[in-house]
């Protein structure tokens, strides 16, 4: 079963209303979480890593009062898209390091995604 | 700049064929290269490749790296319908789980 659940899967909202995304680690704490968005046919691009009781790493040219990250447990991250315009649509997916499954068998594992549609 | 890079970008075939995917990388601070399949939604993982020369399989698929020529294949034998998905292959970097993605291959196979 998936051991990182990203909800909502789904949601459109108007353009300039604020959408926010869960990402929950369900069976391990993950001190670091990830953000990835990947656009139609394109591959996935790192935004940002979330990091438990500290501020979030933002890549370059990822806008950090746009895109809001919270870690403020183990298991749990969230990503507000604030004032979310249509080119904010997206494909938004989290990963997040089970630091204790060891490397040999793949220690980041992805939730399932979010499709943003902003209107 | 760091960069990964797969071929082809996309691949129709027939099942029953094997097909070749590759990706080639420049990335600082190495760490791991990594396979993952993509259907409809979350990329799904394959393989996790950290040595050079060491064959990893799962079925009728395997990978291989070679990090001198900074590369990695993964293949697909006696390819089947369930098999046609977005193959993406990244590289981890530094000791953050940090991954940069490559474009890409979409695979398709016909009945």
């Amino acid at each position: 079963g998936a051991v990182v659940s990203q909800h909502p899967s789904w949601v459109i909202c108007k353009s300039g209303t604020s959408v926010k995304i869960e990402c929950r680690s369900l069976d391990f704490q993950a001190t670091t979480m990830f953000w990835y968005r990947q656009f139609p046919k394109q591959s996935l691009m790192l935004m940002a890593t979330s990091n438990e009781g500290s501020k979030a790493t933002y890549e370059q040219g990822v806008e950090k009062d746009k895109f809001l990250i919270n870690h403020a447990s183990l298991t749990l991250s969230t990503l507000t898209v604030t004032s979310a315009h249509p080119e904010d649509s997206s494909f938004y997916i989290c990963s997040a390091r089970d630091r204790g499954r060891g490397r040999e068998i793949g220690e980041l594992f992805f939730g399932e995604g979010s499709r943003l549609t902003v209107l | 700049e760091d960069k990964v890079v797969q071929s082809p970008l996309s691949l129709v075939v027939h099942e029953g064929d094997t097909v070749t995917l590759n990706c080639s990388y420049e990335v600082t601070n190495f760490r791991s290269l990594l396979w993952y399949k993509q259907e409809k939604k979350a990329p799904t993982f394959l393989f996790m490749l950290t040595s050079s020369g060491i064959e990893k399989k799962s079925g009728r698929l395997s990978s291989i790296l070679d990090k001198k020529e900074l590369f990695s294949i993964l293949n697909i034998t006696a390819t089947q319908t369930g098999d046609s998905a977005v193959y993406l292959c990244a590289v981890e970097y530094g000791n953050t789980g940090k991954l940069i993605f490559g474009q890409g291959t979409t695979l398709q196979v016909k009945p």
